[in-house]
C-alpha cells in the first residue's frame, strides 16, 4: 500500500518549457488535489477533482491544467513554465471533502 | 473568503520546554479542523483532527489541541518537546458549508526548531 506517490521528485525547467507532474493513489479515493507550497504562504490549492473525469479550479489555477482520466491518477500540467511557478508541489487525496487528506512526497520544481 | 492565521512564523525552544502554536480561522459556520506536521524533507502528515465532540483533541506523539468556538481558535500544544519535534506545523480548516466550496484552507505554517 504505497498511499500517494508523485513523479518526478525534482525537476528544473527553462522559462517557456512544459511538463506534467503525475500523482497516483491506491486508496480508491474519489477526491484528489494539487497544492503548491511557498515559504510563509502555507499550501495553496491549484486544482482539485471530485471524481474520475471531473476537475475544478482552486485558489491559484492560472498557468496550470489538470486531468483525471483514471480514478487513481491526477495529472498537473504546466503549459509554459514561468519563474513564478518555482515551488514545491504536493498532491493529496481523500475519501470525502471533509475528511483528512493524505499527501504525497512532493515535487520540487525550479523554473529558470 | 475563508482564512486561517498562524501567528508565529518561527519558534525556537529547548528540549523539554512546552510548546503552544496558535491558529485562528475566519469562519462563522461549522468547521472541521486539522493540524498537519511536515518533518524536514518529508511530506505532510496528520497530527490530529477535530470534527465534533470533546473540544480537547489528542493526537499522535503527545500533541493535543483545543477547539474554542467562541474564539475561532484551534491551538496546538505539547507539554514537553523533543529534538525530533523540529518540523513545520500547519493548521487547516474545512468549512462544512457547501457554499464555501468544501475545500481545505491552510495557514501559513509555523517552523519549530527544538534545540537539543
Amino acid at each position: 500500500n504505497a498511499g500517494v506517490t508523485q513523479t518526478p521528485k525534482f525537476r528544473v525547467l527553462k522559462t517557456g518549457q512544459s511538463m506534467t507532474l503525475l500523482c497516483a493513489q491506491d486508496m480508491n479515493h474519489e477526491y484528489m488535489y494539487w497544492y503548491r507550497q511557498d515559504p510563509g504562504m502555507g499550501l495553496r490549492l491549484i486544482h482539485y477533482s471530485v471524481g474520475e473525469g471531473t476537475t475544478a479550479k482552486g485558489e491559484v489555477p492560472d498557468g496550470y491544467n489538470v486531468s483525471r482520466l483514471k480514478k487513481q491518477n491526477f495529472l498537473l500540467g504546466l503549459e509554459s513554465a514561468a519563474p513564478s511557478q518555482t515551488s514545491v508541489y504536493f498532491c493529496a487525496s481523500s475519501s470525502s471533502p471533509y475528511n483528512e487528506q493524505f499527501f504525497g512526497p512532493g515535487t520540487r520544481l525550479t523554473v529558470l | 473568503a475563508q482564512s486561517v492565521s498562524q501567528h508565529n512564523h518561527h519558534v525556537i525552544l529547548s528540549e523539554a520546554a512546552s510548546l503552544e502554536l496558535g491558529c485562528n480561522y475566519s469562519y462563522g459556520g461549522t468547521v472541521n479542523l486539522f493540524w498537519y506536521v511536515q518533518y524536514p524533507g518529508q511530506h505532510l502528515q496528520l497530527l490530529l483532527k477535530y470534527f465534533s465532540g470533546d473540544p480537547l483533541v489528542k493526537g499522535i506523539k503527545g500533541f493535543e489541541a483545543e477547539f474554542i468556538k467562541s474564539k475561532f481558535s484551534f491551538n496546538l500544544r505539547k507539554p514537553s518537546v523533543q529534538w525530533s519535534d523540529t518540523a513545520e506545523y500547519f493548521c487547516a480548516v474545512n468549512s462544512l458549508i457547501k457554499a464555501a466550496g468544501n475545500k481545505l484552507t491552510f495557514g501559513g505554517g509555523t517552523r519549530v526548531l527544538v534545540k537539543p
